[in-house]
């Protein structure tokens, strides 16, 4: 149980154009989603929480209008990352978590985006 | 975020050998996991320590948390080639549901 996928696995986008990549708890209802940044060689670091229903909360520094998170249901969660330009290239994963107040999260296989 | 310190940043070992990885965190904590990351994929939940507790086992894994010290090991026995990856530790220091990476260890497993 607790499966977490990511579509897609990797994308490669020209300079300028958005890309969606969507989070989704398989087996389980995610009250709270997760997505991280990840540059290579280096850890993890959160970007925005978000909630079902609700405005994703973004953490200092992290643009809400270039990566836009849509928390619809509680089996899906999307980031968009738009007008993205080479220094968005990253890997991006996201977590689920299905209990309110606690810190257990479930991590999808991330995606990676490079962008020319 | 702040990011905890993990040390060795690396880490290279024959296969059969123990591992040792360190973790030091800020500021109080409920609870602090261990997660394993092969590379370019997703993260495995390893084990899970509560502030209450010293010391956890789980197969080969054995985890101490130090609260005093802000600190904590993760003690990997009797290594072989398929424990290659990074290992990250993280916390709640973030908050309710945050989880606060450190910059985590490359451990290699030399046959």
């Amino acid at each position: 149980g607790a499966v977490v996928s990511q579509h897609p696995s990797w994308v490669i986008c020209k300079s300028g154009t958005s890309v969606k990549i969507e989070c989704r708890s398989l087996d389980f209802q995610a009250t709270t989603m997760f997505w991280y940044r990840q540059f290579p060689k280096q850890s993890l670091m959160l970007m925005a929480t978000s909630n079902e229903g609700s405005k994703a909360t973004y953490e200092q520094g992290v643009e809400k209008d270039k990566f836009l998170i849509n928390h619809a249901s509680l089996t899906l969660s999307t980031l968009t990352v738009t007008s993205a330009h080479p220094e968005d290239s990253s890997f991006y994963i996201c977590s689920a978590s299905s209990r309110v107040g606690f810190n257990e999260q479930f991590f999808g296989p991330g995606t990676r985006l490079t962008v020319l | 975020s702040q990011q905890g310190e993990e040390d060795p940043q690396a880490l290279s070992i024959q296969e059969g050998e123990n591992a040792t990885m360190n973790c030091s965190y800020k500021t109080s904590i409920n609870n602090l996991q261990w997660y394993r990351q092969n590379s370019g994929r997703g993260l495995v939940h390893l084990i899970l320590i509560r502030s209450n507790e010293r010391e956890k086992h789980s197969g080969r894994l054995r985890v101490t948390l130090d609260t005093s010290k802000k600190s904590s090991s993760l003690l990997i026995t009797a290594s072989r080639a398929a424990d290659t990856a990074s290992y990250f530790c993280a916390t709640d220091e973030g908050g309710a549901q945050k989880l606060v990476f450190g910059q985590g260890t490359r451990l290699t497993i030399n046959p």
